[in-house]
């Protein structure tokens, strides 16, 4: 069974201090995407970026920064310096590839989400 | 270049009755996925649409239902509403299937009373 684990259910930080968001993921599948997303109080879902399972490698943008271990199975998310404005529910998912209609990777397998509170 | 639209955006119906939402994805996008979201089941998928058949269906009871039109406009029908239906529903549009960058619509909250 394919499963996301988002341990953290709500942090509170103060403006500028960093802040990382744990993801341990469950799948049999060889070849899937793992995403975070980040929910503002709007409701929408914002991409904040993809990562397939045959790449490894530790990707920066800006104050993000995300940390892939196939070994450990996690996809942790960290953010630099945080700011009031990153004060949002973050969703970490991993794509449901594999699961029937040739791979269809449009079903997102999602996390419970952690809460957070940048304070100024 | 508009981004996904959810409409209504809010909605207020009564146990029994049924409703329709729609969701009109990106210029260009023809993949549509829906998902409901409650604070205790969180964020759960529903269906996913690509040129107008249903690719793959999430653990949903069927009175559950979707389509998407041949403008790759969808829509979803929920039957016998019941208080547990209340939730933000959410709908993600994707240039196809294969891509797997889904952009998110601000969703519809639906309340059943």
């Amino acid at each position: 069974a394919q499963k996301v684990t988002q341990a953290q259910t709500e942090i509170s930080v103060v403006e500028k201090e960093d802040v990382t968001l744990d993801c341990v993921y469950e799948t049999r599948d060889t070849t899937y995407y793992l995403f975070w997303y980040k929910q503002p109080p709007s409701g929408e879902l914002v991409f904040l970026i993809r990562r397939n399972s045959f790449d490894e490698q530790n990707e920066i943008s800006g104050r993000y920064s995300w940390n892939f271990q196939k070994s450990t199975s996690s996809f942790n998310f960290t953010i630099t310096a945080s700011q009031v404005v990153d004060s949002a529910v973050y969703f970490c998912a991993l794509s449901g590839a594999g699961s029937g209609y040739g791979g269809s990777q449009g079903n997102l397998i999602f996390g419970k989400g952690t809460k957070l509170s940048v304070k100024p | 270049k508009a981004g996904v639209t959810q409409t209504p955006r809010y909605l207020i119906k009564t146990r029994g009755q049924q409703v329709t939402l729609s969701c009109s994805p990106i210029s260009g996008h023809r993949s549509v996925s829906w998902y409901q979201q409650t604070p205790g089941q969180g964020l759960q998928f529903l269906f996913e649409y690509f040129s107008e058949t249903q690719r793959n269906k999430g653990n949903f009871p069927g009175r559950f239902s979707g389509r998407q039109f041949s403008n790759s406009r969808s829509e979803m029908n929920v039957s016998t509403l019941e208080l547990g239906d209340s939730a933000l529903y959410l709908c993600a549009s994707s240039l196809d299937p294969r891509r797997t960058e889904a952009f998110f619509g601000q969703g519809t909250r639906l309340t059943v009373v």
